[in-house]
């Protein structure tokens, strides 16, 4: 079985300020990973996927993420933040070439960007 | 329509009563998932379905839970004499089966309380 775990339930950091939101995942076979945001009041929208090929992934508004075999991670970064991006962060995991299987998910971490 | 909707968006109910849960996937998707987001617990897995195939319901917590998809579309989630802890959001979720990876398309969820 999988399972992720996500180090921190709250993030708060300064605008304009990085940010880095931990993602360790466990399974005994290989995985997709996930990055998903749920902004204030609405559904999950996906952020970036880590399929294959380059371990480092990068979404549109400026997210990256780092897919770590070694230490089972994918930590999610920004080098600078927006108010803007206030949400709630889900990692999520499936298997690999399982598509139908549904995701297991981690607890979520809450990023309150300050002004 | 051009994403999942989910009806109703909130539902207050007394302890006890039965509710049924709507879900319109995105046309064309023959994946479908339910999920659960507590406070604080993340998103948990309940049941999905593929195509004609039985359904997965080993993410359902009681007997008290069932669902059912009509004609490989809508999907009703219902729950049975609620509780309060069955208070969470219910999101559903749609996949097109023919991807190689389980991007999943999460609609805006239905808030469901018990008093």
């Amino acid at each position: 079985a999988q399972s992720v775990t996500q180090l921190d339930s709250q993030v708060p950091v300064f605008e304009e300020a990085p940010v880095e939101l931990r993602c360790n995942y466990s399974s005994s076979v290989s995985v997709y990973l996930f990055w998903y945001v749920q902004y204030p009041n609405q559904g999950l929208q996906l952020l970036l996927k880590y399929l294959s090929g380059s371990t480092l992934v990068e979404s549109i508004n400026g997210f990256e993420a780092e897919f770590n075999k070694s230490q089972t991670s994918f930590h999610l970064r920004k080098p600078s933040v927006h108010i803007s991006d206030t949400a709630e962060y889900f990692c999520a995991v499936s298997l690999l070439n399982s598509g139908n299987t549904p995701l297991v998910f981690g607890k979520g971490t809450r990023l309150s960007v300050i002004a | 329509g051009a994403g999942v909707s989910q009806s109703p968006s909130n539902k207050v109910t007394e302890k006890g009563k039965d509710v049924e849960l709507r879900c319109d996937p995105i046309s064309g998707h023959t994946a479908l998932y339910w999920y659960r987001q507590s406070l604080g617990q993340g998103l948990e897995f309940l049941i999905y379905f593929q195509g004609n195939s039985a359904p997965d319901k080993s993410g359902l917590p009681s007997d008290r839970f069932s669902a059912e998809r009509t004609g490989g579309s809508v999907s009703t989630l219902t729950i049975q004499r609620t509780q309060q802890e069955d208070s969470a959001v219910y999101l559903c979720a749609s996949r097109l089966a023919v991807a190689s990876y389980n991007e999943q398309f999460f609609g805006p969820g239905t808030r469901l309380t018990v008093l």
